[in-house]
């Protein structure tokens, strides 16, 4: 699976879009990018994925670069619930197994 | 409820001695997998299963052992080789197909 790259950190105000990068540069052609998210103490719960179309569901959107070497995870209106660590990851369909691995994340702060 | 169940929330070990972390899901998953999480780091791939009676080595499966005799469960020993067991760790699952990893709430282990 490709390696990512995410800044260690950021702070967003409530209510505005909190948007968070990710650097995938060796991405190949048939890995997807997923974004998941952990807030403290807790499991990471899936939050969107996608190939190459950007897409978009109750949670956020996700915008992929039309050379898939990065993306970005668009939180619409970030809330104080919103606070947690944001993981971005690669990984290649069903066909080439299930190994899964996940970076450091971005751990974000949502100031009120 | 369907989902994923991980016991106990917290474990200790004393030195020299084995313990078993659980991990029951009844969302009929075939991938399950195992990951290690120290304070402030990512997620760290110990072993994954992708079917029953059999698991594959993730990134650091040394001092650690597994066992996938039931769809529905998938132990984790820490053994006595583990030198430094103390970490936050996570249980996961995925169906055949399916794009999303549904993670247990986590088991806390410290050495006594």
């Amino acid at each position: 699976d490709a390696k990512t790259t995410q800044p260690p950190s950021m702070d967003c105000a409530e209510g505005r879009a909190a948007n968070l990068p990710c650097n995938h540069s060796t991405i190949s052609g048939n890995e997807y990018v997923y974004w998941y998210r952990q807030i403290h103490s807790q499991g990471p719960q899936y939050i969107i994925h996608g190939l190459k179309n950007n897409e978009t569901n109750e949670m956020a959107s996700l915008i992929i670069t039309e050379d898939r070497k990065s993306s970005t995870l668009i939180l619409p209106h970030a809330t104080l619930r919103d606070t947690a660590v944001y993981y971005c990851i690669v990984r290649v369909g069903e066909a080439a197994g299930n190994k899964l691995t996940f970076g450091g994340g971005t751990r974000v702060l949502v100031k009120p | 409820d369907g989902g994923i169940t991980q016991s106990p929330k917290y474990l200790f070990r004393k030195e020299g001695q084995n313990v078993t972390l659980s991990c029951e899901q009844n969302l009929n998953h075939d991938a399950m997998y195992w990951y290690r999480q120290d304070p402030g780091q990512g997620l760290r791939l110990i072993y994954y299963s992708q079917i029953v009676n059999d698991f594959q080595k993730g990134d650091i499966a040394e001092g650690y052992s597994v066992s996938r005799e039931k769809k529905e469960s998938f132990p984790l020993t820490v053994t006595s080789a583990q030198k430094n067991p103390t970490a936050f760790y996570l249980c996961a699952s995925k169906g055949l197909g399916g794009e999303k990893l549904f993670f247990g709430s986590g088991t806390q282990l410290s050495v006594l």
